[in-house]
């Protein structure tokens, strides 16, 4: 069955970064892209951006362009999100998904200093 | 960029009552609209794909209907089980999320 299993969580200080994972199983890896999102405590789900874990191809919203770097590693099946110059309004649940169906667990990831 | 508004934000309703939320669209997004419940410290969960197609395991007083800009989904028989958050999400292009309708049992 298809799973996506992601790093725990994160507690991180105002201007550091964060690399948080996902690996997949119970799939072709390569053949299906990786989105990310954020949701912050009580608000609504943000899509960050994605990646083609074939191509390295990667899309991003442009409110998270400069603040999110996605990669992945094809040998691991795994996923990443690097979140850079952290502040407090950072401060979420990262989710990875195969959209429409698979999402991993969540990451929470505190800045705080 | 593609703008979705979800409403009511909040909904209070009885146990067996018909519940209806919507979502609208700022442009044509055909019918790549999905639908998500979200219950307090999990990940959303896939209720409806392409507007209107039941994702397998989701009981049958789930349904959506629409297309273009306007969709709704339906619970046809309010369960206790159903208090959560409901999520819509358009992936016309790229992936926009609503603001999110809070339901609660009256």
């Amino acid at each position: 069955q298809v799973q996506l299993q992601q790093s725990g969580a994160e507690l991180t200080k105002p201007g550091s970064s964060v690399k948080i994972s996902c690996k997949a199983s119970g799939y072709t890896f390569t053949s299906y892209d990786i989105s990310w999102i954020k949701q912050r405590p009580g608000q609504a789900l943000e899509w960050i951006g994605a990646i083609n874990p074939g191509s390295g191809g990667t899309g991003y919203n442009e409110k998270f362009k400069g603040k999110a770097t996605l990669t992945v590693d094809k040998s691991s099946s795994t996923a990443f999100m690097q979140l850079s110059s952290l502040t407090p309004e950072d401060t979420a649940v990262y989710y990875c998904a195969r959209v429409l169906a698979y999402w991993g667990q969540g990451t929470l990831v505190t800045v705080s200093s | 960029d593609i703008q979705m508004t979800q409403s009511p934000s909040f909904l209070s309703a009885s146990v067996g009552d018909r519940v209806t939320l919507s979502c609208k669209a700022s442009q044509n997004i055909n019918k790549y609209l999905a639908w998500y419940q979200q219950k307090l410290g999990e990940a959303p969960k896939l209720l409806i794909y392409n507007a209107n197609s039941l994702q397998t395991g989701i009981p049958s007083r789930f349904s959506g209907s629409g297309s273009g800009t306007d969709f709704t989904l339906t619970i046809s028989s309010l369960q206790p089980e159903d208090v959560a958050t409901y999520f819509c999400l358009q992936h016309n292009s790229w992936l926009t999320f609503g603001s999110g309708t809070k339901l609660e049992i009256k």
